[in-house]
């Protein structure tokens, strides 16, 4: 059972738009929730993070907006660049052991 | 500190043979995880080292796959008797396991390529 879903699997953006990445997850004692991007031939690398106490958090362009009752949480990038342009996963853990990955959206952001 | 490295990046073997990869994780860090990715999808959880101590193993890890990480500093991972659908991407992850401003940040190598022909 896939624990964390993601959508889109790919998303094209304009440059200079927003992104926006949907996840939603099914067990509530998840209490970590990260954003990973990954570049080809690259590990995935820690953009963002949040933990259930908090609605929102914002690093730069980068936003996570967190809904702890519809068990749902989303990844915005503003202004986005064709830098931007990547595989992003969402993932939930439990005290940060063990993550669940989304299955990934590729975003391609056109100059 | 060079960050996670991890040996073969790519690795092609013949159905029916064993394979083993290494991972080197952050010298201060003291957890150690491996995931497989296969393509189109999430990194899916292997297992988990604290030091030396295999804590966690996932229903994927199979009987054929085993793990160490005898001193705990490196880890190896290794593969018997590869399956075709063992070909994937293996990532190895380490992090210092505590938790700075709320995240347990984990640390990815750039993963080992697996193609069982």
């Amino acid at each position: 059972q896939q624990q964390v879903k993601q959508s889109p699997q790919s998303l094209i953006v304009q440059k200079g738009g927003i992104s926006i990445i949907n996840c939603a997850y099914e067990n509530t004692a998840f209490d970590y929730f990260p954003w990973y991007q990954q570049f080809p031939g690259k590990g995935p690398a820690l953009l963002i993070a949040i933990r259930p106490d908090v609605s929102e958090k914002k690093e730069g362009r980068f936003t996570i907006s967190f809904n702890k009752s519809a068990k749902q949480f989303s990844l915005h990038i503003m202004d986005s660049q064709p830098g931007d342009s990547a595989t992003y996963f969402c993932a939930a853990a439990f005290t940060g052991n063990q993550f669940y990955f989304g299955t990934g959206t590729s975003l391609t952001v056109i100059p | 500190d060079t960050g996670v490295s991890q040996d073969p990046r790519h690795k092609i073997t013949k159905r029916g043979q064993n394979v083993t990869f290494r991972c080197d994780p952050i010298s201060e860090h003291n957890r150690l995880y491996w995931y497989r990715q296969t393509l189109g999808q999430g990194p899916e959880f292997l297992t988990y080292f604290q030091n030396e101590a295999q804590l966690e193993k996932s229903r994927l890890l199979s009987n054929r796959f085993s793990a160490e990480r005898p001193k705990g500093s490196f880890s190896t991972l290794e593969i018997q008797r590869t399956e075709q659908g063992d070909s994937a991407m293996y990532l190895c992850a380490s992090s210092s396991g505590l938790f700075i401003s709320g995240a347990n940040v984990l640390t990815f190598g750039a993963g080992s390529r697996l193609t069982v022909l």
